[in-house]
């Protein structure tokens, strides 16, 4: 079975300080996706970044930067120089070849950037 | 840039009513999922659909829920008969392939009384 666990429920950090959500996924299968999602106080889940196994390269977008590593089975993002705007749920979600697209998520980390 | 809408955003029904909840993908994705999040809690995956067939479902995807694609734009959930315990926001998402990244509705925010 697949399970994605995000330990850190909430965070809270002041803005300009950097932050990393850990997310850890458990999967049996040698072809998944990892995805970061954002769902701001509005309530919409937004995009962020979708990575296959494959491709362990770090990628870095903005203030935003992934870290995949498959050796500890973790997927972790940081927020650099975080912003009030970067308040949020973020979730982090797995996707294993051959099951229909279907989406795992993690509980969720709750980032709250105070002024 | 293309999205996935969805209507109504909030619903409220009586419990054993019949809802129905609908969407309009991307337009040249083939690919359409539902998604519900209890209040607070993960989202978590009710059924993913192909060429007019279901292709997974979850065990909480049960002989209640249905879904349709009565036309080439519309998706549809259908919940039969409601439940205290189905009320939740309901995301529909579509991709271009089972593989690809889905790109998520706003929701529809379901309330069973």
């Amino acid at each position: 079975a697949q399970k994605v666990t995000q330990a850190q429920t909430e965070i809270s950090v002041v803005e300009k300080e950097d932050v990393t959500l850990d997310c850890v996924y458990e999967t049996r299968d040698t072809t998944y996706y990892l995805f970061w999602y954002k769902q701001p106080p509005s309530g919409e889940l937004v995009f962020l970044i979708r990575r296959n196994s494959f491709d362990e390269q770090n990628e870095i977008s903005g203030r935003y930067s992934w870290n995949f590593q498959k050796s500890t089975s973790s997927f972790n993002f940081t927020i650099t120089a975080s912003q009030v705007v970067d308040s949020a749920v973020y979730f982090c979600a797995l996707s294993v070849y051959n099951q229909g697209g279907k989406l795992i998520f993690g509980q969720g980390t709750e980032l709250s950037v105070k002024p | 840039e293309p999205e996935v809408t969805q209507t109504p955003s909030h619903q409220v029904t009586q419990m054993g009513q019949e809802v129905i909840l609908r969407c309009v993908p991307i337009s040249n994705h083939l690919y359409f999922y539902w998604y519900r999040q209890i209040l607070g809690q993960k989202v978590e995956f009710l059924v993913s659909f192909y060429n007019n067939e279901i292709s997974e479902k979850s065990e909480i995807f049960d002989d209640q829920f249905s879904v349709e694609r009565p036309d080439g734009s519309n998706f549809t959930l259908k919940i039969r008969s409601t439940k205290l315990e189905d009320s939740a926001m309901y995301f529909c998402a579509s991709s271009g392939d089972f593989q690809e990244t889905q790109y998520f509705g706003p929701g529809t925010r379901l309330l069973v009384l």
